[in-house]
């Protein structure tokens, strides 16, 4: 089955402790990224990468990093969580083309105490 | 990229038509419309796109107006499972990259 998983699900830490959000994607896409959803604001884009070692930064990139060392990988660090940090994360992958359709996963939840 | 409007709100009642309307005065003749729509908190999922025709698929139908200024998505026999947030999205083909910009999109309501 076609599908992007996100681990973990759920994830409560406290501020500082470095935490790594993992992403796969199992249908061969060269674009995958990163959106962040809160209340109000809607799903804003972090990161994106194009392909393997290629990585650009989105609308809200402060306070994350990025690596895309595998094409089916993309994991969102965060080195030093803070509470603004608390949110809903969302992981993305698509293939390039005229018509380019995203394929979410099921969502990260983070709370940052 | 042409910015959309779409109404904040809609109700439909279960087994009737939902028609979800957007506005895209300024789409370019190279600029495709999406629909995505997120269900509670999950992530979003693709529902169709269109270029200058009308669409179908196993899950909606695209109307574009013939001065592609407008749109209407149209879910033909609404139930519960389809309650979410729907998003219109305008963008020039080939030029994602992968990112996607989300408006505020419609809470549809569907209720029994």
């Amino acid at each position: 089955e076609a599908q992007v998983t996100q681990n973990p699900r759920y994830l409560i830490t406290v501020t500082g402790k470095k935490l790594t959000v993992t992403c796969s994607q199992n249908m061969n896409h060269e674009y995958m990224s990163w959106y962040r959803q809160d209340p109000g604001l809607g799903l804003r884009q972090i990161y994106y990468s194009m392909n393997v070692e290629v990585t650009d930064k989105g609308d809200v990139p402060e306070g994350y990093k990025v690596s895309r060392k595998e094409k089916r990988n993309f994991p969102l660090i965060l080195e030093s969580p803070s509470p603004n940090q608390t949110s809903l994360y969302f992981c993305a992958s698509s293939r390039p083309g005229v018509v380019e359709t995203q394929y979410f996963g099921p969502g990260t939840r983070l709370l940052v105490l | 990229d042409a910015k959309t409007t779409q109404p904040t709100s809609m109700d439909c009642a279960e087994g009737r038509a939902a028609n979800l309307p957007c506005n895209h005065s300024t789409i370019s003749g190279n600029e495709y419309v999406y629909w995505y729509r997120q269900i509670h908190s999950q992530g979003p999922q693709y529902i169709i796109h269109g270029l200058k025709n009308n669409e179908t698929n196993e899950m909606a139908s695209l109307i574009i107006t013939e001065d592609r200024k407008s749109s209407t998505l149209i879910l033909p026999h609404a139930t519960l499972r389809d309650t979410a947030v729907y998003y219109c999205i305008v963008r020039a083909g080939g030029t994602s990259y992968g990112k996607l910009t989300f408006g505020q999109g419609t809470i549809l309501t569907v209720h029994p």
